[in-house]
């Protein structure tokens, strides 16, 4: 247990729909992040929200939408996904003191697939 | 640009030891982070070391050189359990994490 919980483990959608990722930390960190991870790639930061504030965008697609309504939890919302963007989508947080060497936290992350 | 390079796969035996090696190339540089991930969880912290030199934690221990930009992992007396994939991970001079995709490692009986 690393005390982030992603919800759901795995989900399947049809380009058409609509979907949310669910992420909550219970260690009372001041960031929260956004990771792609396909096989046999390096990690993709997608968005990280410090303090609540998004300070990081990588250039992903408007159809992921982040929204983080509190310290505690973050949300990616999901439309019109297209069948490249099927990876494991995985959470993570952090207590940021800007002197570097803060270890990340993550969840057990959500198995997406789009048909 | 900014690259992280380790081995795709590797393999060993139980019992043995393994040395998994990690190059890295950043802009600046504010240490260099291992994680293990088994399959279908989470990633988890394993070391992070920012001075040149062996760390050691248990049967695990990483070293650093920062003059060649190179790192390894150092797994002793392999468990089955150690079977997972091990991501390095290097830190930029704007405190950014540049990740390699990782090592699978797999041990043998």
């Amino acid at each position: 247990e690393t005390g982030v919980t992603q919800t759901p483990r795995h989900l399947v959608m049809g380009m058409t729909n609509k979907k949310s990722l669910k992420c909550e930390q219970h260690l009372g960190h001041n960031a929260m992040y956004w990771y792609k991870q396909s096989a046999k790639k390096p990690l993709e930061l997608m968005f990280v929200y410090s303090l609540e504030e998004r300070v990081e965008n990588n250039s992903v697609p408007s159809r992921f939408s982040p929204e983080c309504p509190n310290s505690s939890h973050l949300f990616l919302h999901l439309h019109t996904l297209q069948p490249e963007d099927s990876a494991l989508y995985l959470c993570a947080s952090s207590q940021e003191g800007g002197q570097g060497g803060e270890k990340l936290f993550f969840g057990s992350g959500t198995q997406l697939s789009v048909l | 640009g900014q690259n992280i390079d380790q081995p795709t796969e590797m393999t060993a035996t139980e019992g043995a030891i393994v040395q998994i090696n990690c190059t890295y190339q950043t802009s600046g540089f504010n240490g260099l982070f291992w994680y293990q991930q088994h399959a279908g969880e989470a990633p988890t912290f394993l070391s992070y070391n920012v001075l040149d030199g062996l760390e050691e934690k248990g049967r695990f221990s990483s070293f650093l050189s920062r003059s060649k930009g190179y790192s390894y992992l150092l797994l002793k007396e392999l468990q089955m359990k150690d079977s997972a994939s091990y991501l390095c991970a290097a830190m930029d001079s704007n405190y950014q994490l540049i990740w390699g995709a990782g090592t699978k490692l797999i041990i043998k009986p």
